[in-house]
Parts: structure tokens; sequence; C-alpha cells
């Protein structure tokens, strides 16, 4: 299981910052890697990027600037920052583990509102 | 990387079967064997259909079934039925080794 939690609160020009908790399984399992997919409100989903349990790193590269994401084996976690946020940052977030290039299992995800 | 492209709405009648495009470009979907499709439910999380364009994961049922032609995939639902009325994405990896989604598809069991 994955279970997203953070702030659900963030000020324009501030980090937002989210934790993924990995369940029922090892994130250093070689067979899949691990990121975070976002949908705004009434939109599509956006791909943020993923991460290996390695530490390597692709990121959409809109969002390149500002994301950065890791893994903590020893608390078999995955975080996701992303810097700069602006109201176009409100989404809800998804952890995700993918294999076979497709996202195969998604946490419940958690609203994260940019507002002043 | 431009959103693959799908069309905002399909309708089906329970039992019918539908057809939900998805068109990319040389750089995803034509290049890779790697298509994927998701329902949507409104507040839930998104589910895995179909993965490497024709595969199903454990428990999907047979039902959905995907295909690729060009740079065209598709998600053909057959024996359509009212808890089907979902949202659809398809997503492509793409050549700069990146993932990219459709715009969505909302289907609507008439």
């Amino acid at each position: 299981q994955l279970q997203e939690s953070g702030p659900g609160l963030v000020k324009p020009s501030e980090t937002l910052s989210l934790t993924c908790t990995v369940s029922g399984g090892s994130i250093s399992n070689s067979v899949y890697y691990w990121g975070w997919i976002r949908q705004p409100p009434g939109k599509g989903l956006e791909w943020m990027g993923n991460i290996y349990f390695a530490g390597n790193t692709n990121y959409n590269m809109p969002l390149k600037s500002r994301v950065i994401m890791s893994v903590d084996t020893s608390k078999n976690q995955l975080s996701l920052r992303l810097s700069s946020v602006t109201v176009a940052d409100t989404a809800i977030y998804f952890c995700v583990r993918f294999s076979s290039r497709a996202a195969f299992q998604w946490g419940p995800g958690t609203l994260v509102t940019v507002s002043s | 990387q431009s959103a693959l492209t799908q069309p905002a709405s399909v309708s089906g009648s329970p039992g019918q079967s539908i057809t939900i495009s998805c068109t990319g470009s040389s750089s995803d979907v034509a290049l890779y064997m790697f298509v994927s499709w998701y329902q949507h439910h409104p507040d839930k999380a998104p589910k895995l259909l179909i993965y490497d364009v024709t595969h199903r994961p454990s428990g999907i049922s047979n039902r959905f079934s995907g295909s690729k032609s060009g740079n065209t995939a598709s998600l053909t639902i057959s024996g359509l039925q009212a808890e089907d009325e979902a949202d659809y994405y398809c997503s492509s990896y793409t050549s700069s080794n990146t993932m990219v989604f459709g715009g969505g598809t909302k289907l609507t069991v008439l």
C-alpha cells in the first residue's frame, strides 16, 4: 500500500513537501520504481517524475527546475519537494509504484492547495 | 512533450462496446510498446487497466482490451456496464525517458 502525507495548504512561493509511506513490500525491490502524478482540480493527470531506489531520477521537463524526489530505504518512504509553488500547483498528488513504464499501484492521493 | 490526444467524451448503452482512441507521435506511442490505460472514478485513485499496449494486470476484467496502430492506441470496453462510467486516461513512455498522459475521456453509460 501507498499512503501520502503532508500539509494540505502551502503558501505561494513556498515549498511543497510530501511523503509517501510504502507498506507491504520493500521500496528497494528493483522490479519497481516510484514516482508522483498529480491532478489539478477539473483537469487531467500529469506525470511529475519518477525515482529508482538507487536514487536515479527522471522529471517532467516543465517541473524539472523546481522538483526533487528522493527515497529513504530505511523508512521505506519516498518524498516530493516542489519549490516556488503557485496556485497552478494546487492539485491532488498521487504517490505511485511503477513497473514496465506503467503506474501499477496508486496511493489514495492528497489534496494540496496553494493559497495565501 | 505534448499531451496525447483523446476524445473528450464517449458514450454507450449497457451491453454495447465502445472504443477510446489515444493519438500520440513518433516520439511516444508510435515508437514504444509502453502504452497504458487507466480508469478513474471521482474521489478514488486511478486504476491501471492495460499496460504494454495489450496486457491486463491481474484482476482486470477481460472486457477491457488494448491495441495500437502506428501513433494511435485504443482501449475497447465490451459488454458495457453502469460501473464503467468513469474517466479514462492513456499514457505512453517517450523518447525523452519521460511519461505523458492523454487529456482524459469521460465515458457515459446511457
